[in-house]
């Protein structure tokens, strides 16, 4: 089974300041990486597919990179609508998995 | 446009058995590359994938809940069902389906808003 390990846990950001927050796979997984943010009481929205490409509606402070085991989100000027918890997922191999996820907060 | 609802108990008993349905939109489960998901989320806590069910009726199932787990789908009512066998409090979750595409390198792009189940006698 592939482990995703997202760091870090938790961030507490004042807005329009940049957000990284990086995702590592036990085993290469080539682009097989997307993103996903949550919101409380909600589904979770893709933001980026496949390490890289964002998803249809997704503002442009949303960025993804990275290929093999590292990857990176990118939050270019945090918006207070952003405070979510988000996740990565790996579609390289079944089992299907998920990170951690990573908590952001708004100070 | 593509959506999905979930459907089912509420509260279930131990060692019963959980059906969920999942009611889909916008798109067919009989078109090539094409794909429904179950996954959980038990409060607090992280994301778990269950299971999958492609167009073609091939399916996967995560190995640690597989010997629980059954999926499977009716395509003229647009629906996917999932049930889980011997249900135990841990099990009580949000549980999601979700629309999975991407021919080649997959991910879920639509999402069911979720129903909470709570495993209690």
């Amino acid at each position: 089974e592939i482990v995703l390990t997202q760091s870090p846990d938790f961030q507490s950001v004042t807005p329009k300041e940049k957000v990284t927050i990086t995702c590592r796979a036990s085993q290469n997984i080539g682009t097989s990486l997307h993103w996903y943010q949550q919101k409380p009481g909600q589904s979770p929205k893709l933001l980026i597919k496949r390490a890289s490409q964002s998803f249809s509606g997704v503002p442009s402070r949303f960025s993804g990179s990275g290929s093999g085991t590292d990857f990176t989100l990118t939050i270019n000027g945090l918006e207070a609508e952003d405070a979510a918890t988000y996740y990565c997922h790996q579609s390289f191999i079944f089992p299907l998995t998920f990170g951690g996820g990573t908590k952001v907060e708004i100070k | 446009q593509i959506s999905l609802k979930e459907s089912g108990p509420a509260l279930v008993k131990p060692t019963q058995t959980l059906t969920l349905t999942c009611t889909f939109s916008g798109f067919s489960l009989s078109t090539r590359e094409v794909a429904v998901g179950w996954i959980r989320q038990p409060p607090g806590k992280a994301l778990e994938w269950l299971a999958l069910i492609y167009w073609d009726n091939s399916k996967h199932y995560s190995p640690s809940l597989q010997s629980r787990l059954t999926i499977s789908k009716d395509t003229s009512k647009n629906q996917v069902v999932l049930t889980m066998t011997n249900i135990d409090p841990v099990d009580t979750a949000a549980y999601y389906c979700a629309h999975r595409t991407g021919s080649g390198n997959w991910y879920f792009d639509y999402w069911g808003q979720g129903i909470l189940v709570t495993i209690s006698s």
